[in-house]
């Protein structure tokens, strides 16, 4: 079974402008969840999407934003970008259908530089 | 502060060694606890997970969970330069949202 992928797999921005990033979890998974990671604070969760709906939501400004598809592919878009959101965009599905927890399973990333 | 505390080290043992890793955290609301290696350059990959304190084992790993102390640990047996990553410690509670330890680069020298 494949695999978690993310494309594009690198990206290199400047300050004000806006970046999609796409997801395509493991056949069969619903959810999907993106997180950041950066050196200083670590991994942070995004948001989680399940069947086209945000059900999480992390402690992120409103120029953070996803979606889902109909066939559970995810989008993440950051506007208005900022030096700071330089990082590696992780992202992660799971199986799970309601509110239980099930094994996460993380695709490579997406490694943003913002110039 | 965050939920979870993790030391970042870097750690570096000899290979053959038991590489011990902890993790703190602060809600007792957790009830699911993992464990993620990751090696450079890519994404985080399960290595283990529970939601009750005691062991678990899974070959050259073990898992212990003690919720009473709110402290979670991973142990590496015989531990292999191909161990060499940052392990990250992650809890949860029923929702599913993950909360990550800083992780702890571990690095296993020949």
């Amino acid at each position: 079974k494949a695999g978690v992928t993310q494309t594009p797999r690198y990206l290199i921005k400047t300050r004000g402008q806006q970046v999609t990033l796409s997801c395509s979890p493991i056949s069969g998974h619903r959810s999907v969840s993106w997180y950041q990671q950066t050196p200083g604070q670590g991994l942070q969760f995004l948001f989680e999407y399940f069947s086209e709906t945000q059900r999480n939501k992390g402690n992120f400004p409103g120029r953070f934003s996803g979606r889902q598809f109909s066939n559970s592919r995810s989008e993440m878009n950051v506007s208005t970008l900022e030096l700071g959101d330089s990082a590696l965009y992780l992202c992660a599905s799971s199986s799970r259908t309601s509110g239980y927890t099930d094994t996460q399973y993380f695709g490579p990333g997406t490694r943003l530089t913002v110039l | 502060q965050k939920e979870v505390e993790q030391d970042p080290g870097p750690l570096s043992v000899p290979e053959g060694a038991i590489v011990s890793l902890n993790c703190t955290y602060s809600n007792s609301a957790f009830q699911y606890f993992m464990w993620y290696r990751q090696y450079s350059r890519k994404g985080p990959e399960l290595l283990m997970y529970t939601y009750s304190s005691g062991n678990k084992e899974d070959g050259r790993f073990t898992a212990q969970v003690d919720k009473s102390s709110k402290y979670i640990s991973l142990f590496i047996r015989d531990s292999q330069p191909s161990d060499s990553a940052t392990y990250l410690c992650a809890v949860t509670d029923s929702w599913g949202k993950l909360q990550f330890g800083a992780g702890t680069q571990v690095v296993v020298t020949p």
